[in-house]
């Protein structure tokens, strides 16, 4: 069985500022990936970051990082010097690579960007 | 390649009519998934295939919803008698080994 838990519902942060996502994940299996997607308001999905379970070292891509943390089980995305183009719905996935290949998403983590 | 497509954009049935949502994967993939989304429940994986073939269903609600992939190009979503709990976005993803692509969604309404 796999599970993705997001527990921060909604996030706000100031333009230029960094912000951090939690994601914390629950798989016995030892071979699986980590994603993020972004949502923003017009509806679709949109690829941003992947971790795999054997990479030594953390993801990144641009602005994002993701801060891999194996044994506690957590995949946090860090997006720096946050953007308005950054408020959207944010989900955080994971696939088991050992087998199946099945992919799941948390609940998603709605960000607001101010001003 | 044009990513996936699907189709329609946008649907409003009647309830009790049938609908059928389609999707053509990225051309290569191997893996098709089928997701909902909602408010209330978020993003849900449906069922998704393998070289044509269905993995897992489990996420199927009833037996109203079923799903083919008669081959590598194309996959259909049917919901046969529609209901107005039905409404929703329905996804389609497709991917290789890593991430998936997504599709634009179809918004199902149901009255």
């Amino acid at each position: 069985a796999q599970k993705i838990t997001q527990t921060q519902p909604g996030m706000f942060v100031q333009e230029k500022e960094a912000v951090t996502l939690d994601c914390t994940y629950d798989t016995s299996d030892q071979s699986y990936g980590l994603f993020w997607y972004k949502q923003p308001s017009s509806g679709e999905m949109i690829f941003l970051i992947y971790q795999g379970s054997y990479d030594e070292q953390n993801a990144t891509e641009g602005r994002y990082s993701l801060n891999f943390q194996k044994a506690r089980k957590s995949a946090n995305l860090v997006i720096s010097a946050s953007q308005l183009g950054d408020s959207a719905m944010y989900f955080c996935a994971m696939r088991l690579t050992g087998g199946g290949n099945k992919l799941t998403f948390g609940t998603g983590t709605q960000l607001k960007v101010e001003l | 390649d044009a990513g996936v497509i699907q189709s329609p954009r946008h649907e409003v049935t009647e309830m009790g009519q049938e609908v059928t949502l389609r999707c053509k994967p990225i051309s290569g993939h191997d893996y098709l998934f089928w997701y909902r989304q909602t408010m209330m429940r978020g993003l849900e994986l449906l069922i998704y295939f393998n070289n044509n073939v269905p993995i897992d269903d489990s996420g199927m609600p009833e037996d109203r919803f079923s799903a083919k992939m008669p081959n590598a190009s194309f996959s259909t979503l049917k919901i046969q008698p529609s209901e107005p709990r039905d409404s929703a976005v329905y996804f389609c993803a497709s991917s290789f080994s890593g991430e998936a692509f997504f599709g634009q969604g179809t918004r199902l309404t149901v009255v």
